[in-house]
């Protein structure tokens, strides 16, 4: 399976900031998609194949990177980004997903 | 607007059959367009892809549990299911149902539609 690796674990950052979570897969892949989770709900797709913003998905998410490395970076963090998220991969069966970051304000 | 509604049982014994169903609305299981999928989340493993199935009935199952899957479609009723054979307390989790969208190339970009998920608790 390949292996998905997230960093930091948790971050801490004020409304204004810029935030920056990093995805680590254990092989090359293409197909990266983010995910933004809030408490007892399901998770929302937030940018996929590495840098596409998903419809309706504010401008402040974006996505970029290639081969083994991604990265999400949060611009001008809301309050509302208050959330867990993730990384997953589709590049080769089974579909993987990180472990997850927590982005707190 | 797509919803999807997963349904079924909290609690199930252990060596029993966990069965989920997700009702989908405002889109049609049969069209070729998406594959329809399970996904679980508990604390311990985190967000795990079960498997999907496609509007022809063909299946892809997480190998880890390939033996214990089945997923099935009833597209009179726009629904596909889930059957997860001799449960254990490892199969304790969220359940969530989801859409798994295609680009252009028949590839995977991501799930775009999900149901809000139900929880199963397996107990001894």
């Amino acid at each position: 399976d390949i292996q998905m690796t997230q960093s930091p674990s948790s971050v801490s950052a004020s409304v204004g900031d810029r935030v920056t979570v990093t995805c680590r897969a254990s092989q090359t892949i293409s197909y990266l998609a983010w995910y933004q989770q809030k408490p007892g709900k399901a998770p929302n797709l937030l940018i996929h194949t590495a840098s596409n913003l998903q419809t309706g998905v504010p401008s402040r998410f974006s996505g970029s990177g290639s081969g083994t490395e991604f990265t999400l970076t949060i611009n001008s963090l809301q309050s509302e980004d208050s959330s867990i998220y993730y990384c997953q991969q589709a590049d080769a069966f089974p579909w993987t997903f990180g472990q997850g970051t927590t982005v707190e304000i | 607007q797509v919803q999807l509604q997963e349904s079924g049982p909290g609690l199930v014994k252990a060596s029993q059959t966990l069965s989920l169903t997700c009702s989908v609305s405002g889109a049609s299981i049969s069209s070729g367009d998406y594959y329809w999928t399970w996904i679980r989340q508990s604390p311990g493993k985190g967000l795990e892809w079960i498997g999907y199935i496609f509007h022809s009935g063909d299946a892809d199952y997480n190998p880890s549990l390939d033996s214990h899957i089945t997923m099935s479609l009833d597209t009179s009723r726009n629904r596909f299911s889930l059957n997860l054979t001799s449960v254990t307390a490892a199969d304790t989790a969220v359940y969530f149902c989801a859409r798994d969208f295609r680009d252009d190339g028949g590839n995977s970009v991501g799930f775009d539609v999900w149901g809000q998920g139900t929880s199963v608790i397996v107990s001894s």
